[in-house]
């Protein structure tokens, strides 16, 4: 089946610091998703991306869509101790209307105050 | 997290007893799918329903496994005669109807389910 493969599996930065994650598949998506999960809670959704090449920002996050459709990274600009959390990118099959999610295994990320 | 209530949000089981899990989706959502996260793991796949039809169960497992949708109520997993290696967290998430594009799918906050 489809798997994708997200680097780094942990990071462990300062508060203040810029922190990059990326996600890479073998086939194409046609949406690329980045949730964030915390302790004991589900997934919440913090940037959707729909078209290849597209920059979206939400905040503090930035997140783009690769122009292969096989990639796409996620930026926290001056990270602070609430950005501690679980990573997670998340791409949808091809076929149009609602797809099932893909999920790479996550990127744990610690903020050091 | 987005109106998708899970309950309970955390269900113990002795070996051989039956699991029940229920989702309610956000409001006015008619998609709901179940998925399953092992610790240290990403979520996976097991399946998709609208109300009252089963749409996609290929991330399922063939046996104990079963899902519903019905017209009204929940959403309901159901595991039967579990076993250890079920305990995981079910996460449901929900989305629209089919057609209304650009619509992600929002997830309620999971069933913990522990395996005696």
């Amino acid at each position: 089946g489809q798997q994708l493969n997200q680097s780094p599996q942990s990071m462990f930065i300062q508060e203040g610091e810029d922190v990059s994650m990326n996600c890479t598949s073998s086939s194409i998506f046609n949406t690329w998703l980045w949730y964030k999960q915390d302790p004991g809670e589900g997934p919440v959704l913090l940037i959707a991306l729909y078209k290849a090449g597209e920059l979206t920002s939400n905040g503090r996050l930035t997140a783009q869509f690769g122009i292969t459709r096989k990639d796409s990274f996620l930026n926290i600009s001056a990270s602070i101790p609430s950005d501690v959390g679980i990573y997670f990118c998340a791409g949808q099959n091809p076929n149009s209307g609602n797809t099932p999610l893909v999920f790479g295994k996550g990127t744990r990320l610690s903020v050091i105050a | 997290n987005a109106g998708v209530m899970q309950n309970p949000r955390h269900l113990v089981r002795r070996r051989g007893q039956e699991a029940r899990l229920r989702c309610s989706p956000v409001k006015g959502h008619s998609h709901v799918y179940w998925y399953r996260q092992l610790p240290e793991e990403g979520l996976k796949f097991m399946v998709y329903l609208q109300k009252e039809n089963i749409i996609d169960e290929s991330g399922m497992p063939k046996e104990r496994f079963s899902a519903e949708f019905p017209k009204e109520g929940p959403s309901i997993l159901r595991i039967q005669q579990v076993v250890r290696g079920d305990s995981a967290a079910y996460f449901c998430a929900s989305s629209p109807i089919q057609g209304s594009s650009n619509q992600p799918q929002h997830f309620g906050d999971g069933t913990r389910l522990s395996i005696l």
